[in-house]
Order: structure tokens, then sequence, then C-alpha cells
């Protein structure tokens, strides 16, 4: 069955280090999307992206955040600086226009912020 | 705005008895409805939506959700809990607009005592 897969699962760094996480979606699909879950915590709504731009993006999504899709199977999230409230995990997901609306979640990626 | 309240953080059932998890839903329009459950350390996983039609929704696991509009209820239900069933259960709602954003609710912890 077709998964989201995310890189790396576990990447620890220091306030103010550049992180890129890494999603590759499921390969027919058209939306992707970036979540964060705090530990045990709500799901929060990151960036959407359709199309090579973004659709919509939530509060959370500041000028510190980026999305790319550099080579049409990879979809990435750069924090430029990170801060310790950006530790959390982060999920990709992507969705098929023709499903209406179910996301796929991959594993996550936990970023711990020292 | 769209959002989602799931009001209780836990829900014990014992292994065999049926087991309810509540969620009620704001948003505008017609609203398209998801469950997803969540093992430790793991993504999500989709369990079931209700886009249109039935309003009782059958989905993975042996689950299944009533969409009741009166009362912008999405409760998930299951006839017969199991110690496997143990985990974070969070119910998400979208508008069904361009970006098929998700929004999530805080979760319920389902604890199946054997």
């Amino acid at each position: 069955e077709p998964e989201v897969t995310q890189t790396p699962s576990h990447q620890v760094t220091q306030m103010g280090q550049e992180v890129i996480l890494r999603c590759v979606p499921i390969s027919n699909h058209l939306y992707f999307y970036w979540y964060r879950q705090i530990l045990g915590q709500k799901v929060e709504f990151l960036v959407s992206f359709y199309n090579n731009e973004i659709s919509e993006k939530s509060e959370i999504f500041d000028d510190q955040f980026s999305v790319e899709r550099p080579d049409g199977s990879n979809f990435t999230l750069k924090i430029r600086s990170t801060k310790l409230e950006d530790s959390a995990m982060y999920f990709c997901a992507s969705s098929d226009l023709e499903v209406t609306g179910e996301l796929f979640f991959g594993e996550g990626s936990r970023l711990t912020v020292l | 705005a769209q959002s989602v309240a799931q009001p209780e953080d836990q829900v014990n059932v014992a292994e065999g008895n049926p087991l309810t998890v509540k969620c009620t839903y704001s948003v505008s329009g017609n609203p398209y409805l998801f469950w997803y459950v969540q093992y430790p350390n793991r993504g999500l996983q989709f369990l079931l939506k209700y886009i249109t039609g039935d309003n009782l929704v059958k989905g993975s696991y042996g689950f299944e959700a009533e969409f009741n509009k009166s009362q912008t209820s999405f409760h998930l239900k299951k006839p017969s809990a199991l110690v496997s069933d143990s985990a974070l259960y969070f119910c998400a709602v979208s508008r069904g607009d361009s970006s098929y954003k998700l929004i999530f609710g805080s979760g319920t912890r389902l604890l199946v005592r054997p």
C-alpha cells in the first residue's frame, strides 16, 4: 500500500540552527500538508500546498517557515532559525483530489531544539 | 472558522463493552468529518469519514460514527471494545474547500482494560 514517508525520524538541533524536514508524498497525490504536534497535544495545521504554491497557512507558519517541492517528489519543510518552542512532532500528509479530503499521514519527524 | 471539540480527555471502558468517543464541530457550510487514530510514537491513521449520504458511516477495525447535523456531532462508536483499541483518537473537520485542510480536535485517549 502506498505511504507517505518522512525523514529524519528524529532530529536534535541547537536553537538558532536551520532544519529541513523531508517528506515523500504518495505519488499520485496533488495536495500536500504539514502539521505539527507538540508532545501529546493537539495536531495543528501549519500549511497546505497545491500546484507548486502555498494554498493556505496558519498563524504558526510565520516567516521562519518555508515549504518547497524541489523535484516533483520530495516536499520539504524548512525552519530557518529554530526556537525552543519549535520542538514537536512534524507530520507530513498528502491527499488525492478524487478522495475528497482524506489525508494520508507519514510517521512523523520528531524535532528537538536544545 | 472551523473548530472541533472533543470534550473528554480520556475514556475508560472494559474490554467487550461498547465505547463512544464524543466529537462536536463547528464549520460554515457542509462539513467533511473524519476520525483518525494515533498509536504511541506513530503517525495518524485514517479510521473513517463522512462526506455525504448515510449518516452512519463504517470504518476500519469495526469502528463506526454517526453524523448528527442538528447536534453538530460526529461521535465514534464501537459495539465491543478490544484492549488493542487503546490509543489516542482525533476527530477532524474540513470545509471541503480548495485546500481540504483538516482541523483536529484535541484528542481523546481511549483506555480499554482487560
